[in-house]
């Protein structure tokens, strides 16, 4: 089984340009979340979808920072413009609402580095 | 206050050991808990859901107390291979987890 596919895997930019990081969830399932990690802040919780509905974006930093589900198999997080600060490892993950639900399973992550 | 607090650590063994981590969490109304692995740049991996009434996988068990909001992982018999970064995961309301900040474990031969 394929598991969360995540690319791109390692992104290195420039301040001030538009990142996009793409997520597919695992098929079937259907919540997908947006993480970001880092040494200081940790694993922390940007947003999550239901049926392909936002239904919690208190985690997003701030206006820089967008988060689409178009469809079931495929969702977007933007940072525009880019800063320094946002250099961290945004990991995606999904569930199911029935098998095993509550269980997420992570993606491999995106690794930003903002110049 | 974190609404999932756990000890850093790190917690440094001898393999064979025995080891536990604790964590506890704020928000009573808290509905499901995990416990996650993650190794060294890699993504977390549920390592295993924690009851009321424990439960025992291998020679992982995991306790929950919601009288006195904690969770516990006890290792046994640690492996080298244990050694990794282990997340407590509490589900505050349908589909919104918050993530401790993680424990990080080495076992040493």
């Amino acid at each position: 089984d394929a598991g969360v596919i995540q690319s791109p895997r390692h992104e290195v930019t420039e301040m001030g340009q538009e990142v996009t990081l793409r997520c597919k969830p695992i098929s079937g399932h259907n919540s997908l979340f947006w993480y970001r990690q880092t040494m200081m802040r940790g694993l922390e919780l940007l947003i999550y979808f239901n049926n392909n509905v936002p239904i919690d974006d208190s985690g997003m930093p701030e206006d820089r920072f967008s988060a689409k589900m178009p469809n079931a198999s495929f969702s977007t997080l933007k940072i525009q413009p880019s800063e320094p600060r946002d250099s961290a490892v945004y990991f995606c993950a999904s569930s199911a609402r029935s098998g095993r639900p509550d269980t997420q399973y992570f993606g491999p992550g995106t690794r930003l580095t903002v110049l | 206050r974190k609404e999932v607090e756990q000890d850093p650590g790190p917690f440094n063994v001898p393999e064979g050991a025995t080891v536990a981590f604790n964590c506890t969490y704020s928000n009573s109304a808290s509905q499901s808990f995990f416990w996650y692995r993650q190794d060294c740049r890699k993504e977390p991996k549920l390592l295993m859901s924690v009851y009321s009434s424990g439960n025992e996988d291998g020679r992982f068990t995991a306790q929950l107390n919601r009288a006195s909001q904690d969770i516990s992982l006890l290792i046994r018999d640690s492996k080298l291979s244990d050694s990794a970064t282990y997340l407590c995961v509490v589900l505050q309301e349908a589909g919104k987890s918050t993530f401790g900040d993680g424990t990080t474990l080495t076992v040493k031969p």
